[in-house]
């Protein structure tokens, strides 16, 4: 299955400023899925991730929030801007592998304070 | 629409108890369900999975039966370990519709204790 790298793991960031999740895939996937799991809370979908077109947002999320890049098809950014401390949060890119299984990143702890 | 309705925690075993997490699903199409761990301080992993109806999924001594009757999908394991601490997830992923991704379940919690 896909391996992937995600950074950073963990950030601390001021209000009103913004912060770019990379995820890295070691090989060419079509999708990638971009999660948010709020504190204590199951995995929320935030946006599909295809290349060479604009990501589609799940209802609650929006670009000029969640500004999301794919640039190719092993790699995928995710922005999240003008934080609040309601986005504290851990964010987590996902694909889809061989046989129905996902894999996922490591995650982005961030707080905002 | 697609959820998974999954059995609310906090769970706290002894070690060596027996681990039973429900978990139900609401599906238009066939989907695939999954069980997912996620390790303090760490992101989730894949325990095991199901692709169709009567499938067993079973890894580490976890096992989760694919029952289609019931639109189950119930975590168990024998005898659980202080090492099986975790949050676990229960999820479905709908594939005849054209939609890739994952619906989660609230997840449980799970401590075992020595």
């Amino acid at each position: 299955s896909a391996v992937i790298s995600q950074k950073p793991s963990r950030d601390i960031c001021q209000r009103g400023t913004s912060l770019t999740i990379q995820c890295q895939v070691d090989s060419q996937v079509t999708m990638m899925f971009w999660y948010r799991q709020q504190p204590g809370q199951s995995l929320t979908l935030i946006a599909t991730a295809n290349q060479g077109s604009e990501a589609t947002y799940e209802s609650g999320f929006v670009i000029d929030k969640f500004p999301i890049s794919r640039p190719n098809l092993t790699f995928s950014t995710l922005t999240v801007s003008n934080m609040s401390p309601e986005d504290s949060s851990i964010y987590l890119c996902s694909v889809e592998g061989t046989n129905y299984g996902y894999t996922f990143g490591s995650g982005t702890r961030l707080t905002v304070v | 629409g697609d959820s998974v309705t999954q059995m609310e925690g906090p769970v706290t075993l002894s070690e060596e108890a027996f681990l039973t997490i429900n978990c139900t699903y609401t599906a238009t199409g066939y989907p695939s369900l999954f069980w997912y761990v996620q390790y303090p301080g760490e992101g989730l992993q894949l325990l095991l999975k199901a692709t169709k109806a009567d499938d067993k999924g079973s890894n580490k001594g976890f096992e989760a039966t694919y029952r289609k009757e019931t639109t189950s999908f119930h975590l168990e394991k024998g005898s659980v370990q202080v090492s099986d601490s975790a949050v676990y997830f229960c999820a479905l992923s709908e594939r005849l519709t054209g939609a890739n991704n994952l619906f989660f379940g609230t997840g449980t919690r799970l401590t075992v204790i020595p």
